[in-house]
């Protein structure tokens, strides 16, 4: 069961370097988002989609794109990273199907330098 | 603003007792209600859920009650055991989709 799928699970970027975090589900589920966590902060939504094409903004979307060209691949792209987006990332995705239980990824450390 | 919030960043419990984590929400329109376990170096994972119609779902151990007038809901573990050690999140949505997460809880059980 591969469930939620998040690579890479570790990455050291300079500032101002781009990159990709990619996500992939296989359970069929229409939801999908992004998260990240930071001491004392908890888990904040960077961005959700509802489905393919659709896309929306959580509390903490600044620095940060995504798309939803399938149902499921969910990729999170940073263009200029910085210092302050160093953290863990999680995707998850859910499904009215599922009673809207939210299911994670195993995470990604990203550090800034 | 923080809309769920989990005032106690720790809490200690004796194997074998009760481990009684809280959470507050602000905001009214909050209807459904998950609590997540989750261990170093891995995602959260799910552990129970409520929603607004109730007052209390039970799993085994598990025990969520929620007090709608205090916008407040509890995770009761009983008993608690070593591997329940681990950071508690709860989590709140009014749509079904975005889900506002508390900063989470530190569970340590004390064989």
């Amino acid at each position: 069961n591969a469930g939620v799928t998040q690579t890479p699970k570790f990455q050291v970027l300079k500032t101002g370097q781009s990159m990709t975090l990619q996500c992939a589900q296989d359970m069929n589920h229409e939801y999908m988002s992004w998260y990240r966590q930071d001491p004392g902060m908890g888990l904040r939504l960077i961005h959700y989609s509802v489905g393919a094409g659709i896309t929306d903004q959580g509390e903490v979307p600044n620095g940060y794109n995504v798309s939803r060209s399938t149902t499921e691949d969910f990729p999170l792209r940073l263009l200029s990273a910085a210092p302050s987006q160093t953290s863990v990332y999680f995707c998850a995705s859910s499904s009215n199907d599922s009673g809207n239980t939210i299911y994670f990824g195993e995470g990604s450390w990203l550090t800034v330098v | 603003d923080q809309q769920v919030k989990q005032n106690s960043p720790s809490l200690s419990v004796q194997e074998g007792r009760i481990s009684i984590l809280n959470c507050d929400y602000t905001n009214s329109m909050f209807d459904y209600f998950l609590w997540y376990k989750k261990y170093p170096a891995e995602g959260p994972t799910f552990l129970i859920s409520i929603s607004s119609i109730k007052d209390k779902n039970e799993d085994g151990r598990f025990t969520v009650f929620l007090n709608k007038s205090a916008k407040h809901l509890s995770l009761h573990i009983v008993p608690s055991q070593p591997g329940d050690s681990a950071v508690y999140f709860c989590a709140a949505s009014h749509t079904g989709n975005q889900f506002y997460f508390g900063t989470g809880t530190s569970l340590t059980v004390i064989p």
